[in-house]
């Protein structure tokens, strides 16, 4: 149990094209899902909490018009890097956790290339 | 606020040999701490986590994690290495139940364990 399924695993897009990655909680509901992103050889950084229904908590120095999080249902959240330029490309990993827990699992991320 | 700092960002060992990597934190509420590996491009797996009640906390792998209050430390061993565990391991922190960034991770810098044979 407590699979989180991240799409696509890698992708790769022109600079100035808009790019959506979506994180599903395959066996349990989601109230809260919670986006990283990992530079090369460097820890993972909390980008944004999201709470299904609600509009997400962005963490000091993440750009929300930027980086725009999705929480429409209690199995899936969206990330869409907007304008996507090369500085953009990264790891981007999901993770989420139900009710009460204090575990979040993680999806698989998502290697993003801007060229 | 919280902070997780892993001391040494590679560690190598022996096949066979113990692992030991390091990880200290500072909260200021009852932590919930984590070990996660990360294989290449791929995403987290947790290992082992501490909540409440037995302070010695055993994970898959063989690995194993003993959360000491008085040293703000949750380090990770494994008797034995194995090849299969090279990898990056992440030691992570979140507040107790009840707080608005509750389940919110804050992660060490990560190690690098290369196991030789």
């Amino acid at each position: 149990g407590a699979v989180v399924s991240q799409h696509p695993s890698r992708v790769i897009c022109k600079s100035g094209t808009s790019v959506k990655i979506e994180c599903r909680s395959l066996d349990f509901q989601a109230t809260t899902m919670f986006w990283y992103r990992q530079f090369p050889k460097k820890s993972l950084m909390l980008m944004a909490t999201s709470n299904e229904g609600s509009k997400a908590t962005y963490e000091q120095g993440v750009e929300k018009d930027k980086f725009l999080i999705n929480h429409a249902s209690l199995t899936l959240s969206t990330l869409t890097v907007t304008s996507a330029h090369p500085e953009d490309s990264s790891f981007y990993i999901c993770s989420a956790r139900g009710t009460g827990k204090a575990e979040a699992f993680f999806g698989q991320g998502t290697r993003l290339t801007v060229v | 606020a919280q902070s997780v700092t892993q001391l040494g960002s590679h560690v190598s060992v022996s096949e066979g040999a113990l692992v030991l990597l390091r990880c200290n934190y500072s909260s200021s509420v009852p932590p919930y701490l984590f070990w996660y590996v990360q294989y290449p491009n791929q995403g987290l797996q947790l290992l082992l986590k501490y909540t409440t009640g037995a302070t010695l906390v055993k994970g898959i792998n063989g690995f194993e994690a003993e959360f000491k209050k008085s040293e703000t430390s949750f380090h990770l061993t494994k008797p034995s290495a194995h090849m299969s565990d090279a990898a990056e391991y992440f030691c992570a922190v979140t507040r107790n139940a009840g707080g608005t960034s509750y389940g919110k991770l804050t992660f060490g810098q990560g190690t690098i364990l290369t196991v030789h044979p």
